[in-house]
């Protein structure tokens, strides 16, 4: 089955720094990898994803690139500010199947 | 419309007791799953359904049972609950079809002494 690592577990930048946190997946045939945020005492909600046959998709200050050859896609959060602090969660997931699997999330804190 | 609720919020259970969880959607989704959330574990997956009267195993799926009676229900069962099942569990839903965004409830509390 798919094993997805992410990578830092915790990071910590000071407000208007780049974040970036990265994962890593297994299963070659996966080609859905949507990126989640978990604010404290809060449910997982889907921030952006990206699909196969795109390479990189920004949404205002964050945006997430993929390389399907080397089975790796991070996320980057430019200007961070405070209300980024929250636990991010990337997954990966295959078309025809429905298995949802996430890494094990970074912890980002963002002091000002 | 309500999204996706999970019942109860809290629960404290002892050792060998049994219990239900419930995940309700309102969105006419497909696909719903059960996740347990542990300190540095991440959302680890327990069980799945790709549609009514269907389920799956996930990535840790020993300890629990699922049935998915009715599209808009997904339940989680604990036979037998032991202290390593104290955990936040989450249920969420995706529409089928192409890959689509997946939808949490608000997250259950489980605590077994």
């Amino acid at each position: 089955g798919e094993n997805v690592e992410q990578h830092p577990s915790t990071l910590s930048v000071q407000e208007g720094d780049s974040a970036v946190i990265k994962c890593t997946y297994s299963d070659s045939a996966s080609n859905y990898f949507p990126w989640y945020k978990q604010e404290l005492g809060k449910r997982p909600q889907l921030i952006i994803d990206i699909r196969s046959n795109v390479g990189e998709k920004k949404d205002q200050r964050i945006a997430v690139t993929l390389n399907k050859t080397a089975k790796h896609f991070s996320l980057h959060i430019t200007e961070t500010q405070p209300e980024d602090s929250a636990v991010y969660f990337c997954a990966a997931n295959r078309e025809a199947g429905t298995a949802l699997i996430f890494g094990k999330g970074t912890t980002l804190s963002v002091s000002s | 419309n309500a999204g996706v609720t999970q019942t109860p919020k809290f629960r404290v259970l002892k050792t060998g007791q049994s219990m239900t969880l419930l995940c309700a959607q309102d969105m006419n989704h497909e696909y719903m799953y059960w996740y347990r959330q542990d300190p540095g574990m991440g959302l680890r997956l327990i069980h799945y359904s790709v549609g009514e009267g269907t389920t799956a195993k996930g990535e840790v799926p020993d300890g629990y049972n699922v049935s998915r009676l009715k599209k808009q229900n997904f339940l989680l069962g604990l036979e037998s609950a032991a202290p390593s099942q104290t955990s936040v569990y989450f249920c969420a839903s995706r529409p089928g079809g192409m890959s689509t965004e997946a939808f949490f409830g608000q997250g259950t509390r489980l605590t077994v002494v």
